[in-house]
C-alpha cells in the first residue's frame, strides 16, 4: 500500500494565480483532511470529508475549496492565490471511528509558495 | 486562542537518557490525546495515544501520561535513541456528532537526541 499521496511535492505560484492539490489514499478511508502548517505553528484543519459528496469547512478554510467524488481522492483548490497562503500543506485520512481514537495517516505535503 | 499548547519549542538530551515532552490543554472536554513524529519533508506519523479515562499508556519506549486535573500530559522516551531526534505534535480529539476524528494540535516540539 502506498497509503496517502500529494502532489506536486513543491509549487512556487505568483500571486492570483490558480492550483490544485492532489491527494490520494489507498488504505479505503473513510474520512479525508487537509491541514496547513506555517513555520513555528501546528498543524490547522482547512477542510474534511467523511464521505464521497460530503465535505465540510474546518478551522481556516476561507481562500480553499475541497470535493470529494471517490473514496480515495480528495483534492484541495487554491482560487486566486496570496502570499498567506505559502505554508505546507498534509492530507491524511482515517477510517473514521466514533469510538476510541481514530488515527490519522498523512501524506509527506506540498510545499508551496506565493510570491 | 490555542486549545492544545506545547510550551517548549525544543529539548535536547543525551542518547539513553529519559526525553520528556510536555503538553498543556484548556478544553476539558477533549476525548483522547495523541503524540505524533515528523521528521523533515515527511508528514506527521502516529506514535502513541491516551483516553481521557485513563491516566497511563505505554508502548515499548514511549509513555504518555495524563493528569486531567492539571490539562496536563507528557510523553516520556527511555531511553532516547538519537533517531527519536525530530518534531513531536501533542493533538486532541474532541467529540463531535458522527465521529471524534478532528484533531486539534499544538505546536511542537523539536527534540533532539545528542549521540
Amino acid at each position: 500500500n502506498a497509503g496517502v499521496t500529494q502532489t506536486p511535492k513543491f509549487r512556487i505560484l505568483k500571486i492570483g494565480q490558480s492550483m490544485t492539490l492532489q491527494c490520494t489514499q489507498d488504505m479505503n478511508h473513510n474520512y479525508m483532511y487537509w491541514y496547513r502548517q506555517d513555520p513555528g505553528m501546528g498543524l490547522k484543519l482547512i477542510y474534511y470529508s467523511v464521505g464521497a459528496g460530503i465535505t465540510d469547512k474546518g478551522e481556516v478554510p476561507n481562500g480553499y475549496n475541497v470535493s470529494r467524488s471517490t473514496t480515495e481522492d480528495f483534492p484541495l483548490r487554491l482560487e486566486l492565490a496570496a502570499p498567506s497562503q505559502t505554508s505546507v500543506y498534509f492530507c491524511a485520512s482515517s477510517y473514521g471511528t466514533v469510538i476510541g481514537p481514530d488515527t490519522q495517516y498523512f501524506g509527506p505535503g506540498t510545499r508551496l509558495t506565493v510570491l | 486562542d490555542q486549545q492544545v499548547k506545547q510550551n517548549s519549542p525544543s529539548l535536547s538530551v543525551q542518547e539513553g537518557r529519559i526525553s520528556i515532552l510536555n503538553c498543556d490543554y484548556t478544553n476539558s472536554m477533549f476525548d483522547y490525546f495523541l503524540w505524533y513524529k515528523k521528521y523533515p519533508a515527511e508528514g506527521p506519523t502516529f506514535l502513541i495515544s491516551i483516553s481521557s479515562i485513563k491516566d497511563k499508556n505505554e508502548d515499548g519506549r514511549f509513555t504518555v501520561f495524563l493528569n486531567k486535573s492539571a490539562k496536563h500530559l507528557s510523553l516520556h522516551i527511555v531511553p532516547s535513541q538519537p533517531g527519536d531526534s525530530a518534531v513531536y505534535f501533542c493533538a486532541a480529539s474532541l467529540v463531535t456528532t458522527g465521529a471524534n476524528s478532528k484533531l486539534t494540535f499544538g505546536k511542537g516540539i523539536t527534540l533532539s537526541v545528542r549521540p
